[in-house]
């Protein structure tokens, strides 16, 4: 059971946008920073988005983040099937066992 | 170009201890922490913890503490993350990541390791 919450799977067609949430609390979400990896299969997780909304260098303006209260999301545009991966949102939290917590993942299908 | 080149896969038997090397390159290596990060199969990622390679501050994940011990040598840009204890659970791909921010609320991991399979088997 993860702390952070994400959907096991989403889908979606070539060329459109899908979105990936990512559901907290106040302990992680409330004053913590945000981040999305994508893991594609067989390979190291890559890092997409810091800091809530801000992309590496590198990385094409069709991934963008956004953080709310105690959700964040992640949308992607005009998907590839190269964007077929598994998507994991982090953040600090800030409770008693004081960790940086994953959610449990998020597989993309592009159809 | 940023590099963290991990050691190759290790076997061991429970109650082991396993120690994963984390050869970095193409950076300031005092300039940034490094992070271990582990991934059972088939599952989701899991944070063991964080060293700061400028002065060795450690950050363990709770779950871990007492079992986990990382380590840092400047003179080789290496980073090591030594598990004792051993159990099949442990059973998982091993990453190092160098991380940005010091204080956890900063944390995120901007390059990986390629990531070293360590097996748990009697």
């Amino acid at each position: 059971q993860s702390v952070l919450t994400q959907p096991p799977s989403v889908s979606a067609a070539p060329g459109q946008k899908v979105t990936i949430s990512c559901s907290g609390s106040s302990s992680n979400f409330g004053n913590n920073y945000v981040s999305w990896y994508q893991q594609l299969p067989g390979t190291a997780p890559k890092l997409l988005i810091y800091e809530n909304n801000k992309r590496p260098s590198g990385i094409p303006d069709r991934f963008s983040g956004s953080k709310s209260g105690t959700s964040a999301t992640l949308g992607i545009t005009g998907l590839q099937t190269g964007d077929e991966a598994d998507y994991y949102c982090g953040a600090w939290d800030s409770s008693l066992s004081a960790n940086w917590v994953f959610g449990g993942g998020t597989k993309l299908t592009v159809l | 170009q940023v590099q963290l080149v991990q050691s190759g896969a290790e076997v061991k038997k429970p109650g082991a201890s396993v120690k994963v090397s984390c050869k970095a390159s193409g950076y300031t290596f005092t300039g940034y922490g490094i992070s271990w990060v582990r991934q059972a199969p088939g599952q989701g990622l899991e944070w063991m913890g964080w060293i700061s390679t400028y002065n060795d501050n450690t950050n363990y994940a709770q779950k871990l503490q007492g079992r986990v011990t990382m380590t840092t040598d400047t003179s080789t840009t290496t980073a090591y993350m030594e598990l004792r204890s051993l159990r099949s659970d442990d059973t998982a791909v091993y990453y190092c990541a160098r991380t940005r921010g010091y204080s956890g609320y900063e944390y995120y991991f901007d390059y990986w390791g390629q990531g070293t399979l360590v097996t748990v088997s009697s």
